[in-house]
């Protein structure tokens, strides 16, 4: 098991880019969540998929930030228009999603985002 | 609203020691689970451990165990016979029932744990 695969690893976009990021998920989890790290505020919830559907984004930026799971096998976030304050670490994580195991969430390595 | 509080910032051990890391939370909730990762230099965040707040017996992985004080709303994680590797930050988080619907994680500031040989 590959466990979950994020990439880039790293990127770096101008200020106003638009930056998408991939992740492919553990295979048989059916949930997958995104968060966000930096050194202020630490690890952030942005949001959560269940079997491919939208459950939770609280933790999303309303304007700019959008996340998409066309299949099972991957999710994507998508964020228009860069700013500096989006440099952070973007983390991917699965869950089986089913029963108590659901609570268990494995992250990716992440993805290094930087907005000059 | 649930809380995850990390009080420790940074602790320094001896290889082969014992080390303890506390985690205190605050939830509304009356089950709900707690959970130690850790994050490695590269960055990668590796889970380690999880109690059920129903369970009343200390979960216990290989050199990691935990000590859980329900009334003390206190999880704190122990790691006997240190290594090198064992060096990194540890993130305590713990994620209610009623947010089972969400999955949402919420996770300490963690503690940055050396391990000097």
């Amino acid at each position: 098991n590959a466990g979950v695969i994020q990439t880039p690893r790293h990127k770096v976009t101008g200020k106003g880019q638009e930056a998408t990021l991939w992740c492919e998920p553990i295979s048989g989890h059916s949930a997958v969540f995104w968060y966000r790290q930096t050194i202020v505020q630490g690890l952030e919830f942005l949001t959560y998929f269940r079997n491919q559907a939208p459950i939770d984004d609280s933790g999303m930026p309303k304007e700019r930030f959008s996340a998409q799971m066309p299949n099972q096998s991957h999710s994507t976030l998508k964020i228009q228009s860069t700013q500096p304050q989006d440099s952070a670490v973007y983390l991917c994580a699965s869950s089986f999603g089913q029963g108590a195991s659901q609570n268990t969430l494995y992250f990716g390595a992440g993805t290094r985002l930087s907005v000059l | 609203a649930q809380k995850v509080t990390q009080t420790q910032t940074s602790i320094s051990v001896m290889e082969k020691t014992t080390v303890t890391m506390d985690c205190v939370y605050e939830t509304q909730d009356s089950s709900y689970f707690l959970f130690w990762y850790k994050q490695t230099a590269s960055g990668e965040i590796v889970f380690l451990i999880r109690q059920d707040s129903y369970k009343k017996e200390n979960a216990t992985v290989g050199h990691y165990s935990l000590n859980f004080q329900k009334p003390k709303s206190s999880i704190g994680l122990i790691i006997t016979a240190t290594q090198i590797e064992d060096s990194a930050v540890y993130f305590c988080a713990m994620r209610e029932s009623l947010n089972t619907n969400t999955g949402k994680l919420t996770f300490g500031d963690g503690t940055v744990l050396t391990v000097k040989p």
